[in-house]
């Protein structure tokens, strides 16, 4: 089975802290993706990655980057937090070159910006 | 352009009842389509896809979905609703680019009453 491991199940932060978002999938898949879910709104992409060092803008990036030094890891960085990131984060994970293959989420990430 | 639209935002069944939840798509070509679930402070669960291999899809905890091209339609079904089947449903359907990217419905919160 597919393991999508997010580190942290919930995190406080405050205004203008840089916060970081690890995600570590198990199964040598190239795409990995970061979401943010909010009430109303669904869910919505931020970015996601195709290959080790590389990066595609999603739906919604501003305010955000990420870092993909290793195929297994995939990271989500606020640059400096707002009160307006405050939302449920979900990683995910795809083979590469298989767009039937469905994604795989971890649990999630509970942010709160304070 | 891709779109899914989930035509409820809630649905409320009796403990024993069928579940329907519906789930209409736009597509330009032949679409990839999957139906995820995400219970309480969880990640999402795939249930079932279908990527044109057979019209009826069977997928996990008795759910099946069956994909209707003159309807552009794929929604879920269930003979007989459990308590545990309480939890958000998201009709998806694949971007049909390199890497899955995915195109969500704004999801179908399930209620089931004893």
């Amino acid at each position: 089975d597919v393991k999508v491991t997010q580190s942290s199940r919930y995190l406080v932060k405050r205004t203008g802290e840089k916060v970081f978002l690890e995600c570590v999938q198990d199964m040598d898949h190239e795409n990995m993706f970061w979401y943010r879910q909010d009430p109303g709104l669904g869910l919505r992409l931020i970015y996601f990655s195709y290959d080790v060092k590389m990066k595609e803008k999603g739906d919604i990036p501003e305010g955000y980057s990420v870092s993909r030094e290793k195929k297994e890891r995939f990271s989500l960085i606020l640059e400096s937090a707002s009160t307006n990131q405050t939302s449920m984060y979900l990683c995910a994970s795809t083979l590469g070159g298989a767009p039937l293959e469905p994604q795989h989420f971890g649990d999630g990430t509970r942010l709160s910006i304070l | 352009a891709q779109s899914v639209t989930q035509l409820d935002s809630h649905v409320s069944v009796s403990e024993g009842t069928p579940v329907l939840l519906r789930c209409n798509y736009s597509s330009s070509y032949s679409p990839s389509l999957f139906w995820y679930v995400q219970h309480p402070n969880k990640g999402l669960q795939l249930l079932l896809k279908y990527t044109s291999a057979a019209t009826l899809v069977k997928g996990i905890n008795g759910f099946e979905a069956e994909f209707k091209k003159s309807e552009t339609s794929f929604h879920l079904t269930k003979p007989s609703a459990h308590m545990s089947d309480a939890a958000e449903y998201f009709c998806i359907v694949s971007g049909g680019n390199q890497g899955g990217k995915l195109i969500f419905g704004q999801g179908t919160e399930l209620s089931v009453k004893p």
